[in-house]
């Protein structure tokens, strides 16, 4: 089973300059997750979607960023404009059930703001 | 809302010896996750703890939720250098979304 994919692995925009992530989950799992990690910090939480439909973004700092699921398979988080304070590790992750089950992350985005 | 907290955020441990992390929620949790980052990797799942007290064993990783479903621990033991990365506990806010801790890091002195 292919595991959870992002791309890019790396971005280094300039401050003002527009970055769109991208996620691919397991395949059949209709929970996705977008996740940040801040050095040193704890992995904060974005928002989620159920197949298409964002079920919360509670998360999402500002209206800066925009996460999209179109079709319900892969989803892209934009940025823009990028900010300083946005930079991080943008991690993706998938689950199949409802209610708490384990998650699985990709191996991240890391997003440098210059 | 709800806060995990792990302490410490860093241990340095000699390979061969013993560590324990801690995990610590500001209310009663229904489950707690632990995740394992490698350097340079993703946050793996390591395990799920359900019950009041309950033990899990995973080879030298042993995993204990609290009585009150407050706080957890991991605990290895005869640390090797395949033991270095990040351990973090993880708490639900709900039914889907999880509050993570910021982990401890884990070196290992050969």
């Amino acid at each position: 089973e292919a595991g959870v994919t992002q791309f890019p692995s790396h971005s280094v925009i300039e401050k003002g300059q527009t970055v769109t992530l991208r996620c691919d989950p397991i395949s059949g799992h209709d929970n996705l997750y977008w996740y940040r990690r801040v050095m040193g910090k704890e992995i904060k939480f974005l928002l989620h979607f159920v197949k298409e439909s964002k079920q919360d973004e509670s998360g999402m700092p500002n209206n800066r960023f925009l996460a999209e699921r179109t079709g319900g398979t892969y989803s892209t988080l934009k940025v823009q404009p990028a900010e300083l304070e946005d930079s991080g590790v943008y991690f993706c992750a998938s689950s199949q059930d409802w209610r708490n089950s384990p998650l699985h992350f990709g191996n991240g985005t890391r997003l440098t703001v210059t | 809302g709800q806060q995990v907290m792990q302490i410490p955020q860093y241990q340095h441990v000699q390979e061969g010896e013993d560590f324990t992390t801690y995990c610590n929620s500001s209310t009663t949790l229904s489950n707690i996750q632990w995740y394992k980052q490698r350097p340079g990797g993703h946050p793996v799942f390591l395990i799920q703890l359900v019950k009041s007290g309950e033990v899990k064993k995973q080879k030298r990783l042993t995993f204990q939720f609290g009585e009150a479903k407050k706080n957890s621990s991991l605990h290895i033991t005869a640390t090797q250098t395949t033991d270095v990365g990040t351990y973090f506990c993880a708490g639900p806010l709900n039914d889907y979304k999880l509050s993570f801790g910021a982990g401890t890091t884990v070196t290992v002195r050969a």
